[in-house]
């Protein structure tokens, strides 16, 4: 059973600040890593789905990396802006399709 | 586009009553999912269905029945609710269930148990 763990729990930044997160999760038994970003009265949206070693993925300002040998992924925002505030969550998942989620990362961008 | 719509939005139920709540997608994927969300925790799998036909246990799948109607439908019973289970519950779904497909969730039913 995979144990996901994020850090850190939340993270205050000003806008145009660039900031990252980390995902970390057993290096053994791993397939997948995905990443979701959750809205405030919303649902999760996904991000990233990586299952590579070195895998690099890019949305707008949002990019992410994975590292399988050592277990963990970064999930980097560039130039933070008030609507990416929200929280953030990886999740590991085995080839039978379950995905067992970190508790998240919440992210407040200050105007 | 609809996605995948939770019904209902919100339930107050005593303790010992049953509930049972629904998911439906458009998306014609084959895998769908039941999580619940409590503070402090992160999303939990309850049940899940790879395929239409199949069903299979999650991490907390005590206190709960699942049925996948067909392939667009995939229900959440509780045969007699705990206070323990009141909770934020996500339905989602996803084209496989081979665990690199991203999921796509409906906005949460949230129910309370008193």
């Amino acid at each position: 059973i995979l144990n996901v763990e994020q850090s850190p729990q939340s993270l205050h930044v000003q806008e145009g600040d660039s900031t990252n997160f980390t995902c970390s999760f057993p290096s053994s038994n791993f397939y997948a890593l995905h990443w979701y970003r959750w809205e405030t009265a919303k649902s999760p949206e996904a991000l990233f789905v990586m299952t590579l070693n070195g895998d690099e993925k890019k949305k707008g300002r949002i990019s992410a990396t994975l590292n399988t040998k050592e277990g963990y992924s970064y999930l980097y925002i560039k130039g933070s802006q008030p609507e990416d505030s929200a929280t953030y969550l990886c999740a590991g998942s085995s080839n039978t399709g379950k995905l067992i989620f970190g508790q998240g990362t919440t992210l407040q961008v200050k105007p | 586009n609809a996605g995948v719509t939770q019904t209902p939005k919100f339930q107050v139920l005593k303790t010992g009553q049953s509930m049972t709540l629904q998911c439906a997608q458009d998306m014609n994927h084959n895998s769908m999912y039941w999580y619940r969300q409590d503070p402090g925790m992160g999303l939990r799998l309850i049940y899940y269905s790879a395929s239409e036909g199949t069903t299979d246990k999650g991490e907390v799948p005590n206190g709960y029945n699942v049925s996948r109607l067909n392939k667009r439908e995939f229900s959440l019973r509780l045969e007699s609710a705990a206070p323990s289970q009141t909770s934020v519950y996500f339905c989602a779904s996803s084209e496989y269930g081979d665990g690199n497909q991203p999921q796509h969730f409906g906005d949460g039913t949230r129910l309370s148990i008193l």
